[in-house]
């Protein structure tokens, strides 16, 4: 079955620190990969995709990820956050032949403090 | 931009009502989508929709159906809420159905506690 982990639930950390949300999902000959987040109280909306070419893909708010095929991992990172990218934070798969369909992980919690 | 609205924010409703939820989406995007987002289980496929009249299972559909009479609303629809139903729901919407890359845009969500 096609699957996709966040094994953090939860990731603590103090504003401007680096920081890196995990991500890696079940092998296929090809998939797409998306990054969403949540603000609280709020619907999901795209950080970055990775479709092919490039296997760093920066995103908006100074967010990047890189595709890793071999380790099949999509991890998330920024090198200096901020107190309002307190968040929750999605990784999502489309799996070729699945018409449109997006599996999500289960999320990971960023909480920034001072 | 993108518009997904749900007719809902918040939504209380008591154990065997039949319970609607609304989703219009103004991008005149082919697909539709309904995931219940509970903690710790992240977002679950109920229903989706290719088409207007067209619908298709996702991995949770029991106790759940779907309406799509127009190709900009997608209804939610729980025939006897249950306490078990209590979650937050999330709809989206995508361009046309295989495109490489499309993103889903999502509505506010609603959420809904069945007491």
């Amino acid at each position: 079955a096609q699957s996709v982990t966040q094994l953090d639930s939860q990731v603590p950390v103090f504003e401007e620190a680096p920081v890196e949300l995990r991500c890696n999902y079940s092998s296929s000959v090809s998939v797409y990969l998306f990054w969403y987040v949540q603000y609280p109280n709020q619907g999901l909306q795209l950080l970055l995709k990775y479709l092919s070419g490039s296997t760093l893909v920066k995103g908006i708010n100074g967010f990047e990820a890189e595709f890793n095929k071999s380790q099949t991992s999509f991890h998330l990172r920024k090198p200096s956050v901020h107190i309002s990218d307190t968040a929750e934070y999605f990784c999502a798969v489309r799996y070729t032949g699945t018409a449109s369909k997006l599996t999500f992980g289960t999320g990971t919690r960023l909480q920034v403090t001072l | 931009d993108v518009k997904v609205t749900q007719s809902s924010r918040y939504l209380v409703k008591r154990t065997g009502e039949k319970v609607f939820l609304e989703c219009v989406q103004d991008m005149d995007h082919e697909n539709m989508f309904w995931y219940r987002q509970d903690p710790g289980l992240g977002l679950r496929l109920i229903y989706f929709s290719y088409d207007v009249k067209m619908k298709e299972k996702g991995d949770i559909p029991e106790g759940y159906s779907v309406s799509r009479e127009k190709k900009e609303r997608f209804s939610l629809i729980l025939e006897s809420a249950s306490t078990n139903q209590t979650s937050m729901y999330l709809c989206a919407s995508s361009p046309q159905g295989d495109t490489v890359g499309d993103e889903q845009y999502f509505g506010p969500g609603t959420r809904l506690t069945v007491t």
